[in-house]
């Protein structure tokens, strides 16, 4: 079995300031790593997602994500917001070996980027 | 375009009601899954099916049911809505079975059980 925690429910930033939002994950298996966003009334879409290779994996609208094996973590980060980013994100993962594709799904961050 | 769609997207019921939530998608996927979102537990699995005549409950599934009679659709049911049941609701769908691969998120179901 898996768990996904991320650390901070809510991050408030100024717009064009850095933001990290932190992932750590449990698990006794390999498994993939997805950060997925959920902006305001909508449902949830794909951002980035580590599969194998390099540790640094880049998603759109401006973000990345660093896979650390030993730290189990998987930190999304992006080096300037912008309002539009307002939007609460998620971190899931999945069990590499399973036959399917189910998700588990850490709590969410919302993300409020202030002018 | 392809999309995954939910209806209805707000429903107010009433406890020991019956209650379905429709979910319809045009990608031709095998793959589909239910969800619930509360603050601060994410998204929890409740069904998911990997083709028709298939379903599998997920780590949520008490009191929900789900049947997949088409490709195209998964309704759940909820057999006697309770208010702990109050939540929204998402559908997603997915190519095919591999860990990898990205799933797709209908715009969900916000249910109120009074």
């Amino acid at each position: 079995a898996q768990s996904v925690t991320q650390l901070d429910s809510q991050v408030p930033v100024f717009e064009e300031a850095p933001v990290e939002l932190r992932c750590n994950y449990s698990s006794s298996v390999s498994v993939y790593l997805f950060w997925y966003v959920q902006y305001p009334n909508q449902g949830l879409q794909l951002l980035l997602k580590y599969l194998s290779g390099s540790t640094l994996v880049k998603g759109i609208n401006g973000f990345e994500a660093e896979f650390n094996k030993s730290q189990t973590s998987f930190h999304l980060r992006k080096p300037s917001v912008h309002i539009s980013d307002t939007a609460e994100y998620f971190c899931a993962v999945s069990d590499q070996a399973a036959a399917g594709n189910k998700l588990t799904f850490g709590g969410g961050t919302r993300v409020l980027v202030k002018p | 375009d392809a999309e995954i769609t939910q209806s209805p997207r707000h429903k107010i019921t009433e406890t020991g009601r019956q209650v379905t939530l429709a979910c319809h998608q045009t990608w031709n996927h095998n793959n589909m899954f239910w969800y619930r979102q509360d603050l601060g537990h994410g998204l929890r699995l409740i069904h998911y099916s990997y083709g028709v005549q298939d379903t599998n409950k997920g780590e949520v599934s008490d009191g929900y049911s789900v049947s997949r009679s088409n490709t195209e659709d998964l309704p759940l049911t909820l057999e006697s809505a309770a208010s702990s049941q109050t939540s929204v609701y998402f559908c997603a769908s997915s190519e095919v079975s591999l860990a990898y691969n990205e799933q797709f998120f209908g715009p969900g179901t916000r249910l109120t059980v009074l």
